[in-house]
């Protein structure tokens, strides 16, 4: 069965530093891989997917994803950290082929300024 | 395009008291999905549909929750009688399709529901 993991529930940062909010998968076939963001009071926001191609996949809002497929990890990434990137963050992996996603627990970033 | 628009946004009712939730999905999509997102269960998916056919709804919870989609541009969940454990924020959701070029959801502003 289709699953992903999202092993830290919050991750802090000070503004202006990289950050890193993780992911490990396990799928039979090739994996399908999103990111999610929702912020306070509001529904999910697609930031990025990777599909195949580039290890390396850019998206929303400056956020940028690594797909490493021997380590079954897509972690987001972010060069700079924002105190507006402050949200709730979820990985999620296509359960199948009638385009269902599986979501992680999700993490809390929280930035600081 | 306005979104996946949701109604109500927010919902007080008693116990016992019937509930009814409102989609509609971003025009020509295919497919819609409707969850529910608890702090102690976090996001689930609670049943989807593909061209107005349910496919899966294996995750809803008890005989008390039904949902339909009677055309492509509507969609409800209703729950019968409510209870309040079933307060969560329901959120739909939305694809064009089921390809993987076509399966990226886009999610609506949800309703809060609070069964009393």
């Amino acid at each position: 069965a289709q699953s992903v993991a999202q092993p830290e529930d919050q991750v802090n940062v000070a503004e202006g530093n990289p950050l890193t909010v993780k992911c490990t998968y396990s799928v039979s076939g090739n994996p399908y891989l999103f990111w999610y963001v929702q912020y306070p009071n509001r529904g999910l926001q697609f930031l990025l997917k990777y599909i195949t191609g580039d290890n390396l996949v850019k998206g929303s809002y400056g956020f940028e994803a690594e797909f490493n497929k021997s380590q079954t990890s897509f972690h987001l990434k972010k060069p700079s950290a924002l105190v507006s990137d402050s949200a709730l963050y979820f990985c999620a992996v296509r359960g199948g082929s009638q385009g269902n996603l599986i979501f992680g627990k999700g993490t809390k970033l929280s930035v600081k300024p | 395009d306005a979104g996946v628009i949701q109604s109500p946004r927010h919902e007080v009712t008693e116990m016992g008291q019937e509930v009814t939730l409102r989609c509609k999905p971003i025009s020509g999509h295919n497919s819609l999905f409707w969850y529910r997102q608890t702090m102690m269960r976090g996001l689930e998916l609670l049943i989807y549909f593909n061209n107005n056919v349910p496919i899966d709804d294996s995750g809803m919870p008890e005989d008390r929750f039904s949902a339909k989609m009677p055309n492509a541009s509507f969609s409800t969940l209703k729950i019968q009688p409510s209870e309040p454990r079933d307060s969560a924020v329901y959120f739909c959701a939305s694809s064009l399709g089921q390809g993987k070029n076509t399966d990226t959801q886009y999610f609506g502003p949800g309703t809060r529901l609070t069964v009393l």
